[in-house]
């Protein structure tokens, strides 16, 4: 298997321009989370999503960002309006499924700069 | 609310020495804590899972102990080697509902040759 793919790797936007990453998770995983990582936060969960079905969105910052799953193998995360605070790497990682002994298998991440 | 300290952010070793990463947490309710390895510019690879019944686990040079009482962790690395040379973060698994990982801010190692 390839692993959990991310699209595009890295991304430079201007502020106020809608962002959209994708995460293709593992095939036969049931859960897929997307992360957001800073030097001043660490790693943070924004959603998580079982069976395509968006179980805890607690960790989204705002309501600029959203995240969709419309099938088993392809996700979603959109800013809209982008602004430099989103500036990040965002990592989407899939498990079988959202259990404490499932490894979490995770994406190689997609740097996002806001100009 | 779970909050996953490591200390210290940076480690800078010469090769051949052992070392020991130190993570805390504020709620001893975890169902388990992981330790992963996370290279520049690519994602986290999980190295060892401890379970909260557990005391420790070992994967070749790696040994991961937990002490949930004093809501502490410890990643041993023996005998380090250049290739060693990443960030290392720990999570949190809590034991209640939905949960998910809390992580650490990870420990920057830099194993010199």
């Amino acid at each position: 298997d390839a692993g959990v793919i991310q699209s595009p790797r890295h991304e430079v936007t201007e502020m106020g321009q809608e962002v959209t990453l994708r995460c293709k998770p593992i095939s036969g995983h049931n859960s897929l989370f997307w992360y957001r990582q800073t030097m001043m936060r660490g790693l943070e969960l924004l959603i998580y999503f079982n069976n395509n079905v968006p179980i805890d969105d607690s960790g989204m910052p705002e309501d600029r960002f959203s995240a969709k799953m419309p099938n088993a193998s392809f996700s979603t995360l959109k800013i809209q309006p982008s602004e430099p605070r989103d500036s990040a790497v965002y990592f989407c990682a899939s498990s079988l499924q959202q259990t404490p002994t499932d490894t979490q298998y995770f994406g190689p991440g997609t740097r996002l700069t806001v100009l | 609310k779970q909050e996953v300290t490591q200390i210290p952010a940076a480690l800078s070793v010469p090769e051949g020495e052992n070392l020991v990463l130190n993570c805390s947490f504020t709620d001893s309710a975890i169902y388990n804590l992981q330790w992963f390895r996370q290279d520049p510019g690519k994602g986290l690879t999980s190295l060892l899972l401890i379970q909260s019944s557990q005391r420790e686990q070992t994967s070749g040079r790696l040994n991961a102990s937990l002490d949930k009482s004093s809501g502490r962790s410890t990643l041993y690395i023996a005998a380090s080697q250049p290739g060693d040379s990443a960030t290392y973060l720990c999570a949190a698994f809590m034991n209640s509902g939905y949960s998910t990982l809390t992580f650490g801010k990870g420990t920057m190692l830099l194993v010199s040759p």
